[in-house]
């Protein structure tokens, strides 16, 4: 099945510094890579996806980027606010697979 | 729009006690799921359906019991709690694109659960 990876596990910048979250996946057929945000006390949230056949996305200070070759994929935020502090999670999965493979999070925290 | 309603947000057991977890969605989404999130942990997946009518083990499914009552519902059932499944359970929903393209799990809130 699935396995996807995701680096570093705690990660902290400074405010108006960017941040680079990495998952790597297994699955060579995986299609599908949301990134979901979860602040303390919680529920996990998507906040950008990116699909296999585009190598990047971006919405405002948050973008995404796909290396199918190499099988990885990234989180890039930039101009990082105190309000970006939370738990990040990447996930992946296949058409019609009917669940997804989430990473282990990654606990960015902003420092004002 | 609700979104995906979980029910009870809070929940206190004694060990061997039995309850059941609801969940309902109101986007007709075919996909339902049931994870367990540890204190500073990562999403665990326990059971989920991809339609109405299925139902498969995920990673965690021992201990654990689910019913896909309809599309709407998907219920998760402990037959005997243990200190071990302490934890806060969260549903989750996701539909369908063209092709059968995945889209976006939706989260509900989250059901805190203790047992002593």
């Amino acid at each position: 099945g699935e396995n996807v990876e995701q680096h570093p596990s705690t990660l902290s910048v400074q405010e108006g510094d960017s941040a680079v979250i990495k998952c790597t996946y297994s699955d060579s057929a995986s299609n599908y890579f949301p990134w979901y945000k979860q602040e303390l006390g919680k529920r996990p949230q998507l906040i950008i996806d990116i699909r296999s056949n585009v190598g990047e996305k971006k919405d405002q200070r948050i973008a995404v980027t796909l290396n199918k070759t190499a099988k990885h994929f990234s989180l890039h935020i930039t101009e990082t606010q105190p309000e970006d502090s939370a738990v990040y999670f990447c996930a992946a999965s296949r058409t019609n697979a009917g669940k997804s493979t989430f990473g282990d999070g990654t606990t960015l925290t902003v420092k004002p | 729009n609700a979104g995906v309603t979980q029910t009870p947000k809070f929940q206190v057991l004694k060990t061997g006690q039995s309850m059941t977890l609801q969940c309902a969605q109101d986007m007709n989404h075919n996909s339902m799921y049931w994870y367990r999130q540890d204190p500073g942990m990562g999403l665990r997946l326990i059971y989920y359906s991809a339609s109405e009518g299925t139902t498969d083990k995920g990673e965690v499914p021992n201990g654990y019991n689910v019913s896909r009552l309809n599309k709407r519902e998907f219920s998760l059932r402990l037959e005997s709690a243990a200190p071990s499944q302490t934890s806060v359970y969260f549903c989750a929903s996701s539909g369908r694109g063209t092709g059968g393209s995945n889209q976006p799990q939706h989260f509900g809130d989250g059901t805190r659960l203790s047992i002593l």
